[in-house]
Formats: structure tokens, sequence, C-alpha cells
């Protein structure tokens, strides 16, 4: 059982670049979300989804998309990089009919742009 | 403007003893509170957490005191054991289904031996 699995865990882009970063849970969890962790601030929510093909924003959605096009993933795409996107940021997947404090969260992934 | 504060960026504690962990929060409607551990190069894993009904929730070690008049909550960890040198997430969220949790910046414990 993987749990929920990020690529990659480390990534440097220059400004203006696009890319994506993969999350993806094995659980059957219908919620999953992603965070940015900034030094000084805590995990603040980007995105979130309940379920497949239903997505909405979070407090910081500003440059990223997101889509959940099946239950195990939620890709989170960045379309033109800019620096101030540099930034820890974690997915996180729980069932809906759950509890918040079953959220598991995946390793991470360390995004810098230049 | 951060609705989740923890304003001891760091703690360092003697193995044994106890440590305590603050949080404070501004929004009067949150109503579900939780810690998150946090191991380097790994995500946050759930510790405990408590709801507004209650002032206390046990497990183990670890105790959470929550006092809704001052909108402050706590952490107790008796005894601290070097595996619980990590960052510590005060989260919190406006009703118990609510999956879109607010969090604090962290603290970081340091137990030395």
């Amino acid at each position: 059982n993987a749990g929920v699995t990020q690529t990659p865990k480390f990534q440097v882009l220059k400004t203006g670049q696009s890319m994506t970063l993969q999350c993806a849970q094995d659980m059957n969890h219908e919620y999953m979300s992603w965070y940015r962790q900034d030094p000084g601030m805590g995990l603040r929510l980007i995105h979130y989804s309940v379920g497949a093909g239903i997505t909405d924003q979070g407090e910081v959605p500003n440059g990223y998309n997101v889509s959940r096009s099946t239950t195990e993933d939620f890709p989170l795409r960045l379309l033109s990089a800019a620096p101030s996107q540099t930034s820890v940021y974690f997915c996180a997947s729980s069932y809906t009919s759950g509890r918040t404090d079953t959220q598991y969260f995946g390793p991470g992934t360390r995004l810098t742009v230049l | 403007d951060q609705q989740v504060k923890q304003n001891s960026p760091s703690l360092s504690v003697q193995e044994g003893r106890i440590s305590i962990l603050n949080c404070d929060y501004t929004n009067s409607m949150f109503d579900y509170f939780l810690w998150y551990k946090k191991y380097p190069a790994e995500g946050p894993t759930f510790l405990i957490s408590i709801s507004s009904i209650k002032d206390k929730n046990e497990d183990g070690r670890f105790t959470v005191f929550l006092n809704k008049s001052a909108k402050h909550l706590s952490l107790h960890i008796v005894p601290s054991q070097p595996g619980d040198s990590a960052v510590y997430f005060c989260a919190a969220s406006v009703r118990l289904y609510d999956y879109k949790l607010s969090f604090g910046a962290g603290t970081t414990v340091t137990v030395r031996a």
C-alpha cells in the first residue's frame, strides 16, 4: 500500500516554464488537495477536489490549475512559473465521509523557480 | 492574514521532561482543531485532535487542551522522547467534516538526550 505518492521530489524551473506536479493515492479516497508550505508560514490550501470531475479553489489558487479525471490522480499544473511559486508542495487525501484527522499527506515536492 | 498562529518557532527540551507547544487562533468559527507532526523530507502526519465541545483530549503521551474563550490551544508531550524531535503544526477547521484546514507556521521541537 503506497499511500499518497508525489513526483518529482525536487524540481528546478526557470521563470515562465510550465510543469505538472503529480499526486496519486491508492486508498480510494474521494477527497484530495494541494497545499504549499513557505518558510514562516503554515501550509496553505491551493486547490481541492471532493471527487472525480469536481475541483474547487482554496486559499491561494492563483497561478495553479488542477483537474481530477480519476479518483487516484490529482495533478497540479503551473502554467507559467514565477519565483513566488518557490515552495514545498504537499498533496493530501482522505475519505469524504471521514473526519479531517484522516487526511494523509504525501512526502512533498520541493520546487525552486529561478 | 494567518488565522492560526504558533508564536514559538522552536522549542528545546530535555528527554523525559514535558514539551508544551502553544497555538492561538483568531477565527471564532473554528470548531475543530488538530496537531500534525512532520519529520524532514516527509509529509505531515496526524497526531491528535480536539472538538470545540471538549477542553481536553488525551492520547498516550500526548494531550491537547483547548481554551475557547482565549482562542488558545496547547499540546503537551509527557515524557518527551528523542523520536519526538520534529516540526509540529497546529491546524483548525470550521467544522468536523470540513477538509479545508488552516495551519499555523509550525514549532520545531528538539529533544536533547
